[in-house]
C-alpha cells in the first residue's frame, strides 16, 4: 500500500483480556519495526523484524507481548493478560533495508480498564 | 550503544520569529540522523535526514537542521515559524555501521513546540 496501516486505532480493554495489533508495511519494505509511545513520553523501541532473518526482540517489556511477522508483511503485536501499564499508543514502521528512514503508521491507541 | 538527547521539554516562540529545537546524539561512529513531527493523535512524519553530505539539511514545511559533528548535535531550525508549527518533534539517531537488531532508530523523548499567534 501507499502507506503503513495500523488496525484498529483505537482499542479499548478490560484488564486481563488479550488483543491483537496489526501492522500492514509499505509493499517492498523488508524492514518492520514496533514502538510504544506511553503518555507524555517519547517512543520505547519494541521488536524488529528484518526479512526472513529472526527478529530482535531485546524491547519486548514482559513475556506477555508477543509478534509475529507472515510472510514478509503483515505483523501482529500480540499482549496477553494486559495490564493498565500496557495503556499506550503503539506505533508501527516499516523502511526499506538501508533503514534510511522509517514510515510510521497512525498507530494504535490502547486503553486496558 | 546509541543514545539521543532533546534537553527542551517545551519550547515557545512567537509566529514569525525563527525557532530552533535542540537534539544532541551519541554513537561509536559517523551518524545518521533525524527529524520527525508528531501532531496529536497522528503518527509520526518524516521531516528530513542527515546520512552523508552537506552539513546542512532541508526538509519538508520549511524545516532545516544543521549537522554538528564536534558538537555532535542536529538541531531542528526554521525561519519563520508558523502557528500550525504547533507539534511535537523528535529526533532519532542510529549508527550506520550497526546490524542486526542495532538498524533500530534510537528517538529522543520528544519536545512540545508552542507557537504563539
Amino acid at each position: 500500500g501507499a502507506g503503513v496501516s495500523q488496525s484498529p486505532s483505537n482499542k479499548v480493554t478490560e484488564k486481563g483480556k488479550d488483543v491483537e495489533l496489526r501492522c500492514d508495511p509499505i509493499s517492498g519494505h523488508t524492514a518492520l519495526y514496533w514502538y510504544r509511545q506511553s503518555l507524555g513520553q517519547g517512543l520505547e523501541f519494541l521488536i524488529y523484524f528484518q526479512g526472513n532473518s529472526a527478529p530482535d526482540k531485546s524491547g519486548l517489556p514482559s513475556d506477555r507481548f508477543s509478534a509475529e511477522r507472515t510472510g514478509g508483511s503483515v505483523s501482529t503485536l500480540t499482549i496477553q493478560r494486559t495490564q493498565q501499564e500496557d495503556s499506550a499508543v503503539y506505533l508501527c514502521a516499516s523502511s526499506t533495508y538501508e533503514g534510511y528512514g522509517y514510515t510510521f503508521g497512525s498507530g494504535t491507541r490502547l486503553t486496558v480498564v | 550503544a546509541q543514545s539521543v538527547a532533546q534537553p527542551e521539554d517545551q519550547v515557545n516562540v512567537a509566529e514569525g520569529n525563527p525557532l530552533t529545537v535542540k537534539c544532541t546524539y551519541s554513537v561509536s561512529g559517523n551518524p545518521y540522523l533525524f527529524w520527525y513531527v508528531q501532531y496529536p493523535n497522528r503518527g509520526l512524519q518524516f521531516l528530513l535526514k542527515y546520512i552523508t553530505g552537506d552539513n546542512l539539511v532541508k526538509g519538508s514545511y520549511g524545516f532545516e537542521a544543521e549537522f554538528n559533528k564536534s558538537q555532535t548535535s542536529f538541531h531542528l531550525k526554521k525561519p519563520s515559524a508558523l502557528v500550525s508549527d504547533s507539534a511535537l518533534y523528535f529526533c532519532a539517531v542510529r549508527d550506520p555501521i550497526s546490524s542486526g537488531s542495532a538498524r533500530q532508530l534510537t528517538f529522543g523523548s520528544g519536545t512540545q513546540l508552542t507557537v504563539l499567534p
